[in-house]
């Protein structure tokens, strides 16, 4: 298994400033992503991030609002930018170890006002 | 694609009773089947997956799966539930297209709640 931790666990915003979430996990792995859950929905990925190349981003989601930075095999930043209330959710960092084996880290619970 | 039902978004259950969380799938190919528990102020964490092989999964913490090709479903169950195990509960379906390399699509998660 792998360990993974998120910088912060949980912050209050205002409305349109930035939060930049830290994940680090204990082992190096080649492919990270970030999830959001929205207060009562499931998990939706925003983006997977390889070390050394740009992020790729699912439908519905866009660098310049996640902006996302993978500078080494065991850390990832997502940049939650100019925030609006409806960003309020949990953000969750998570990472491949072997087939089939996704591990998640405790998220950052984001409230934005 | 593939999707993902959870029929039930809340289950109350009473302590050491049985429970079933019930899960079904869509998907036109072979699939891979996850169950994750979170609980509260927690992040994910695996509870079983189905691959391949035997139909019947055994977990963590006492929860079992089965895989049910014919009805699409992969519906979680325990015998005696613990207040520990109050929870919410998702299901995930996966293609799977390669190492380290496939989406997972979660359900909308099921809470169960153990009462004393």
């Amino acid at each position: 298994s792998a360990v993974i931790s998120q910088k912060p666990s949980r912050d209050i915003c205002q409305r349109g400033t930035s939060l930049t979430i830290q994940c680090q996990v204990d082992s190096q792995v080649t492919m990270m992503f970030w999830y959001r859950q929205q207060p009562g929905q499931s998990l939706t990925l925003i983006a997977t991030a390889n070390q050394g190349s740009e992020a790729t981003y699912e439908s519905g989601f866009v660098i310049d609002k996640f902006p996302i930075s993978r500078p080494n095999l065991t850390f990832s930043t997502l940049t939650v930018s100019n925030m609006s209330p409806e960003d309020s959710s949990i953000y969750l960092c998570s990472v491949d170890l072997g087939t089939t084996s996704r591990y998640f880290g405790p998220g950052t619970r984001l409230t934005v006002t | 694609a593939q999707s993902v039902t959870q029929l039930d978004s809340q289950v109350p259950v009473f302590e050491e009773a049985p429970v079933e969380l019930r899960c079904n799938y869509s998907s036109s190919v072979s699939v891979y089947l996850f169950w994750y528990v979170q609980y509260p102020n927690q992040g994910l964490q695996l509870l079983l997956k189905y691959l391949s092989g035997s139909t019947l999964v055994k977990g963590i913490n006492g929860f079992e799966a089965e895989f049910n090709k014919s009805q699409t479903s992969f519906h979680l169950r325990k015998p005696s539930v613990h207040i520990s195990d109050t929870a919410e509960y998702f299901c995930a379906v996966t293609v799977g297209s390669g190492a380290g390399s496939y989406q997972l699509t979660f359900g909308k998660g099921t809470k169960l709640s153990v009462i004393p």
